[in-house]
């Protein structure tokens, strides 16, 4: 199947400090990108999806200001945690698909864990 | 966005088939169906997807209720390596995906 790879796996950093995370679809052309959050023991939350070249639809109660997200291009969108804070430690995945009918592939994931 | 309903946890023992339910009774007609399997600390990884017929893969199976009100992913043979979390997804004309909470698979030896 299709790659779709996270920089960084993991990250920590200080609480107030902005951290960016890169998702990449290596091998096909993605028109749409998804952002996902999972704390421990519990399932994706959808965060935002991105389109090229458009800005991210973000889902209720995800703030727009304090998770910037890009799409600059069909292989590539970040992610900024803008002023992290110790509640925004969790694992962020994003997703990438080449088309609304088509497989959507997930990222490995980054840790992030603010101190 | 339509719900899917799955059992938290099921057990089966190595070598033996494992059918995994799920309930989506509020699917729309444009909602495919989407079986994705998660290990700790990794990313979601593709399974199966289907509309309305039954689809076979290498990885699996996926039967399809015919009021597409309820699915069941099928492991033909489990291994020690198919102990995941499994997701099953409806993904919208917008090709959003609303996870669930997902059923614990564990294979015993």
């Amino acid at each position: 199947g299709a790659v779709v790879s996270q920089h960084p796996s993991w990250v920590i950093c200080k609480s107030g400090t902005s951290v960016k995370i890169e998702c990449r679809s290596l091998d096909f052309q993605a028109t749409t990108m998804f952002w996902y959050r999972q704390f421990p023991k519990q399932s994706l939350m959808l965060m935002a999806t991105s389109n090229e070249g458009s800005k991210a639809t973000y889902e209720q109660g995800v703030e727009k200001d304090k998770f910037l997200i890009n799409h600059a291009s069909l292989t590539l969108s970040t992610l900024t945690v803008t002023s992290a804070h110790p509640e925004d430690s969790s694992f962020y995945i994003c997703s990438a698909t080449a088309g609304r009918w088509d497989t959507q592939y997930f990222g490995p994931g980054t840790r992030l864990t603010v101190l | 966005d339509a719900k899917t309903t799955q059992p938290n946890s099921m057990e089966s023992n190595e070598e033996e088939p494992v059918h995994l339910p799920c309930n989506h009774s509020t699917i729309s007609g444009t909602d495919y169906i989407h079986w994705y399997r998660q290990l700790p600390s990794q990313g979601p990884e593709y399974v199966i997807h289907g509309l309305t017929s039954n689809v076979n893969n290498r990885m699996a199976s996926l039967a399809i209720a015919e009021d597409r009100k309820s699915s069941t992913l099928i492991l033909h043979r489990a291994t020690l390596r198919d102990a995941a979390v499994y997701y099953c997804i409806l993904r919208d004309v917008a090709g959003k995906s609303t996870f669930g909470d997902g059923t614990t698979l564990t294979v015993k030896p």
